[in-house]
């Protein structure tokens, strides 16, 4: 059972935005970092987002993220047909003491 | 290059126990907390347990502990993931991931560990 909230999915046409929403509480989200990983069909998860903010190396500056409270959220910009995947926000929870993930967002490219 | 290679999964039948293995390459092993995270058919994906550079300490998700035990050998640049009582939710492909600044940075290619009587 998922501590972290997200849209089940989410649609938009290339070159739109898309936001990607993760929900979660002060145990989590509201006094740890969060982080994005986007998994492509049949792939790896991959990082694209860590520290709430930052970008590791060979992440277009297309993804951003940020957080504000107990939310954060994952932006994509010029969106395309290659970024069709599912998206999870991540962190660590204090009080589980476990590292939690969010119910993922699919993200459908029209 | 960073490389994790997992191993040992496969088909298990309830209560029975597998050892998945990870083997690292291109960085300093030593130095990075390593993790499990598992996804089963079709849902999402879930943190298994963790382990310090040094062995010392770990921890796991709820439903594993006292079943699952996560250790290193730092001399072979590898984790290993030994699963007792073994149940059918635990069927799922199992990631072998690097820790980097509360995230994982690098996946392994994952192994399938399937429970079934």
């Amino acid at each position: 059972q998922s501590v972290l909230t997200q849209p089940p999915s989410l649609s938009a046409a290339p070159g739109q935005k898309v936001t990607i929403s993760c929900s979660g509480s002060s145990s989590n989200i509201g006094n740890n970092y969060v982080s994005w990983y986007q998994q492509l069909p049949g792939r790896a998860p991959k990082l694209l987002i860590y520290e709430n903010n930052k970008r590791p190396s060979g992440i277009p500056d297309r993804f951003s993220g940020s957080k504000s409270g107990t939310s954060a959220t994952l932006g994509i910009t010029g969106l395309q047909t290659g970024d069709e995947a599912d998206y999870f926000c991540g962190a660590w929870d204090s009080t589980l003491i476990a590292y939690v993930f969010g119910t993922g967002t699919k993200v459908i490219v029209l | 290059e960073v490389q994790l290679v997992e191993s040992g999964g496969g088909l298990a039948q309830p209560w029975g126990s597998l050892r998945l293995s990870c083997a690292a390459s291109g960085f300093n092993f030593s130095n990075y907390w390593m993790s499990w995270v598992r996804q089963a058919p079709g849902k999402g994906l879930e943190w298994v347990a963790n382990i310090k550079p040094d062995g010392s300490e770990t921890y796991y998700v709820g439903s594993v502990k006292g079943r699952f035990t996560f250790s290193r050998d730092n001399a072979k640049n590898s984790v290993f993931l030994q699963m007792n009582g073994l149940r059918v939710a635990d069927a799922a492909v199992y990631y072998c991931a690097r820790g980097f600044n509360w995230s994982f940075d690098f996946w392994g290619q994952g192994a399938l560990v399937t429970v079934s009587s």
